[in-house]
């Protein structure tokens, strides 16, 4: 069965430093991969998205994201950590079927110091 | 502009009472989802609909009922047979018609609804 996995709960970086999430997934071929980001309080918004070609992802804010699929991963970086980049972040893997389901992560809280 | 609305942001209720959430988007989704989340257990589906007048049960579906009568809404009826209510609650619509696969999968989230019980 396809699955996520984010290994981090919580992680703390200093403003101005860089950041690496990571996501493992189980899919049974290749996989469409999102991340998310929550504010507090808030929905979710899409941060990037792979679903074919250049492993390497752009996306919004600043982040980016890369699929390895000999590691099975899709770990978030961000060269340069922003105070407002505090919020918790989702990976998330189509479910599979005829559904258009996703199936998210735990989710990894991310919290900044000055 | 296009997007997904939900109501109240918060959401008081007493014990034994049954509460409604709504959910509209006017994204032209044909799929909709309902998700609870607590502190650290990231995102639970409780039901979704992937056309008007049909849904199916999530993960964590007992308790709640849904109705998807309308292609832009999609209410989440919290009833007093769920146990511990209290939680945020986010829904989602998915598939644009027309566009690529990817968007097919990809999921648009509403800012949540936040339901305590007294």
């Amino acid at each position: 069965a396809q699955s996520v996995t984010q290994p981090d709960i919580h992680i703390t970086v200093s403003e101005g430093a860089s950041l690496e999430l990571r996501c493992n997934y189980s899919y049974g071929a290749t996989p469409y991969l999102f991340w998310y980001v929550q504010s507090p309080g808030q929905g979710l918004q899409l941060l990037l998205k792979y679903f074919s070609g250049d492993t390497l992802v752009q996306g919004i804010k600043g982040f980016e994201a890369e699929f390895k699929r000999s590691q099975s991963s899709f770990n978030l970086r961000k060269p340069s950590v922003h105070w407002s980049d505090a919020a918790e972040y989702f990976c998330a893997v189509p479910s599979g079927g005829a559904t258009n389901k996703l199936i998210f992560g735990t989710g990894t809280l991310l919290a900044v110091q000055p | 502009d296009g997007g997904i609305t939900q109501s109240p942001k918060y959401l008081f209720r007493k014990e034994g009472q049954n509460v409604t959430l709504s959910c509209e988007q006017n994204l032209n989704h044909d799929a909709m989802y309902w998700y609870r989340q607590d502190p650290g257990q990231g995102l639970r589906l409780i039901y979704y609909s992937q056309i008007v007048n049909d849904f199916q049960k999530g993960d964590i579906a007992e308790g709640y009922s849904v109705s998807r009568e309308k292609k832009e809404s999609f209410p989440l009826t919290v009833t007093s047979a769920q146990k511990n209510p209290t939680a945020f609650y986010l829904c989602a619509s998915s598939s644009p018609s027309g566009r690529a696969r990817v968007s097919y999968n990809e999921q648009f989230f509403g800012p949540g609804t936040r339901l305590t019980v007294l």
